[in-house]
């Protein structure tokens, strides 16, 4: 089975804090996806990377930035945290194109 | 650009019926995949049913089935036999067939299943 998984489930930061959210998978897919899921607003593309070192900005980037130094992992970085990055925070990979597999989230809350 | 419209935030439904969730998106490819994705209440997010625009035959999943309707660009979601582990949040989302495409989400509707 694939797994995609998260570095935590739940995390307080204060405004102004930088944020790193940790993904890895472990089933040698290409892609991974950082998305933020909100009530009413679904789910809403961040970054994504379809290859180590790279990244495309999804519909959603500003006030945040990725990276992708292994294959594996891909890491989600809010430079300086603000109350309106409050949110679920899921990370997703698939091989090449096809189906997305999801991670548990990160439930973040900047005070 | 796509889009896809989940027009209904709720619905319930009684344990042992069927009930069938709406979707429509809006596209000028010919070609594209769908799917919902099924987020359970504190749990991870996994695919339900996938169907491809270019065959004609609605996909089927043992109790879910899709009723894919490309002239109308709609595309429900049918659950048979509702159980209590249906309660999710249900996604419908959309990817063309290009290239690093993206999917696009729907905002989801929430299935609540009654005993």
């Amino acid at each position: 089975d694939v797994k995609v998984t998260q570095s935590s489930r739940y995390l307080v930061k204060r405004t102004g804090e930088k944020v790193f959210l940790e993904c890895v998978q472990d089933m040698d897919h290409e892609n991974m996806f950082w998305y933020r899921q909100d009530p009413g607003l679904g789910l809403r593309l961040i970054y994504f990377s379809y290859d180590v070192k790279m990244k495309e900005k999804g519909d959603i980037p500003e006030g945040y930035s990725v990276s992708r130094e292994k294959k594996e992992r891909f890491s989600l970085i809010l430079e300086s945290a603000s109350t309106n990055q409050t949110s679920m925070y899921l990370c997703a990979s698939s091989l090449w194109w096809d189906e997305q597999y999801f991670g548990p989230g990160t439930r973040l809350t900047v005070t | 650009a796509q889009t896809v419209t989940q027009s209904q935030p709720e619905m319930s439904v009684q344990e042992a019926e069927t009930v069938t969730l709406s979707c429509t998106y809006d596209t000028s490819e010919n070609n594209y995949y769908l799917f919902w994705y099924k987020q359970p209440p504190s749990r991870q997010m996994i695919l339900v049913i996938r169907q491809e625009a270019y065959k004609q035959q609605n996909a089927t999943e043992n109790r879910f089935s899709v009723n894919f309707q490309k002239a109308a660009k709609s595309f429900s979601l049918k659950i048979s036999d509702s159980q209590l582990g249906d309660t999710a949040m249900y996604f419908c989302a959309f990817r063309s067939t290009g290239a690093n495409s993206k999917l696009t989400f729907g905002k989801g509707i929430t299935l609540s299943v009654r005993p």
